[in-house]
């Protein structure tokens, strides 16, 4: 069963446009939201992330909405650039203050920023 | 400074042996902990190491263990291998406890 999924397994999107990559998860315990990015041959890397208590956090180029309500998250890219172009992997974790290695990721969106 | 270094990064057993994987995460960094990514279950959570001592586990047989040294260093090992646990395992670190990891680029194993 799976707790955290991105159901759509890839995204083209146009430089300059807008990316908006999507997560849904089932678990309530979830309190903390990752994202992070993966190039080939390389390992994840961190991204940007929000606790529960947050609707939103910003970071430069990317903002990350999260609607417990609706047990949604989605990571805004804008503008996107062809650099941008990687594996985006959601995550979740069930201590609000992401004080818990444990991370329980989707399978992934891979992005291509055409330009 | 350096990033999380994992060693051996390639290589091929047949089934019935066993594996062990290193990991070295940055230097400070005194939680390690450990995932498997394949492509049809994506990453899953092995387990934890803090202070060489096991914080957390997956729901992982107990083939897969792991340990960690008192430089922080960790390994993990894979005994009686399956077809199955080819796959690339990740190994990452991280300071406090912030949900921000840190990753190696992974040692990628092949079981024949």
């Amino acid at each position: 069963d799976q707790q955290v999924k991105q159901n759509s397994p890839s995204l083209s999107v146009q430089e300059g446009r807008i990316s908006i990559l999507n997560c849904d998860y089932t678990n309530s315990m979830f309190d903390y939201f990752l994202w992070y990015k993966k190039y080939p041959a390389e390992g994840p890397t961190f991204l940007i992330s929000i606790s529960s208590i947050k609707d939103k956090n910003e970071d430069g180029r990317f903002t990350v909405f999260l609607n417990k309500s609706a047990k949604h998250l989605s990571l805004h890219i804008v503008p996107s650039q062809p650099g941008d172009s990687a594996v985006y992997f959601c995550a979740a974790s069930e201590e609000d203050t992401g004080a818990n290695s444990k991370l329980t990721f989707g399978k992934g969106i891979t992005l291509s920023v055409r330009p | 400074k350096a990033g999380v270094t994992q060693t051996p990064r390639y290589l091929i057993k047949t089934r019935g042996q066993q594996v062990t994987l290193s990991c070295s995460p940055i230097s400070g960094h005194r939680s390690v902990s450990w995932y498997q990514q394949t492509p049809g279950q994506g990453l899953q959570f092995l387990f934890e190491y803090f202070s060489e001592t096991q914080r957390n586990k997956g729901n992982f047989p107990g083939r897969f263990s792991g340990r960690q040294f008192s430089n922080s260093r960790s390994e993990m090992n894979v005994s009686t291998l399956e077809l199955g646990d080819s796959a690339l395992y990740l190994c990452a670190s991280s300071f406090i406890n912030t949900g921000e990891l840190f990753f190696g680029e992974g040692s990628r194993l092949t079981v024949l």
